[in-house]
């Protein structure tokens, strides 16, 4: 029930395409849908996050869709540009535990100039 | 934003010595810290957490003996590889809760040699 499941595994786009990737959830209990970008040996940085009173939170290029009923969400990156060539790891928790974060598997990100 | 910090990011150690991990909340206070092992292109394994001021809980089949965690204070957490193997070599990195988010520090790339 802690599980977070992400897919694709890896992903190419060209540059100005939109880049999605998904995550699934299973325990009802979390409230707390972070995004991490990660380049390689580099820790990952908190991108984009979202809490599931709201069903869409746009950054900038950056825009996560919620589907409570689902239990799915999933990162959008529009304009995608080579610079964003990364690993992409959603996360779910519970915001008001010192729980660790459970982490999806990551998607390999490549933008083609 | 909240800032956690690593360091060193990269230390190369003989086989058999013992070398220490430093992680900060630079401006906020950190009651648990985790410890994360990541293996090339997979997802983030927890460690262990630390709480300041008591012992750490590993994960199962992590060995708390070789593993040496310590939370002095708010804001300081260390993880110590103690007799160090080539198995070791991995990329650590550390998290901390503040703001009601999870930020990671830079990692740290360790090659036992």
């Amino acid at each position: 029930q802690q599980q977070v499941k992400q897919s694709p595994q890896s992903l190419i786009v060209q540059k100005g395409g939109i880049s999605i990737i998904n995550c699934a959830y299973e325990n009802t209990a979390f409230d707390y849908f972070p995004w991490y970008q990660q380049f390689p040996g580099k820790g990952p940085a908190l991108l984009i996050a979202i809490r599931p009173d709201v069903s869409e939170k746009k950054e900038g290029r950056f825009t996560i869709s919620f589907n409570k009923s689902a239990k799915q969400f999933s990162l959008h990156i529009m304009d995608s540009q080579p610079g964003d060539s990364a690993t992409y790891f959603c996360a779910a928790g519970m915001s008001g535990s010192a729980r660790q974060l459970t982490f999806g598997s990551g998607t390999q990100l490549t933008v083609l100039p | 934003g909240a800032v956690v910090s690593q360091h060193p990011s990269r230390v190369i150690c003989k086989s058999g010595t013992s070398v220490k991990i430093e992680c900060r909340s630079l401006d906020f206070q950190a009651t648990t810290m985790f410890w994360y092992r990541q293996f090339p292109k997979q997802s983030l394994m927890l460690m262990a957490t630390s709480n300041e001021g008591s012992k750490a809980t590993y994960e199962q089949g992590v060995e708390k003996d070789k593993f040496l965690i310590n939370h002095a204070s708010l804001t300081l957490s260390t993880l110590t590889v103690t007799s160090a193997h080539p198995e070791d070599s991995s990329f650590y990195i550390c998290s901390a809760k503040g703001q009601g988010k999870a930020f990671f520090g830079q990692g740290t790339r360790l090659t036992v040699v």
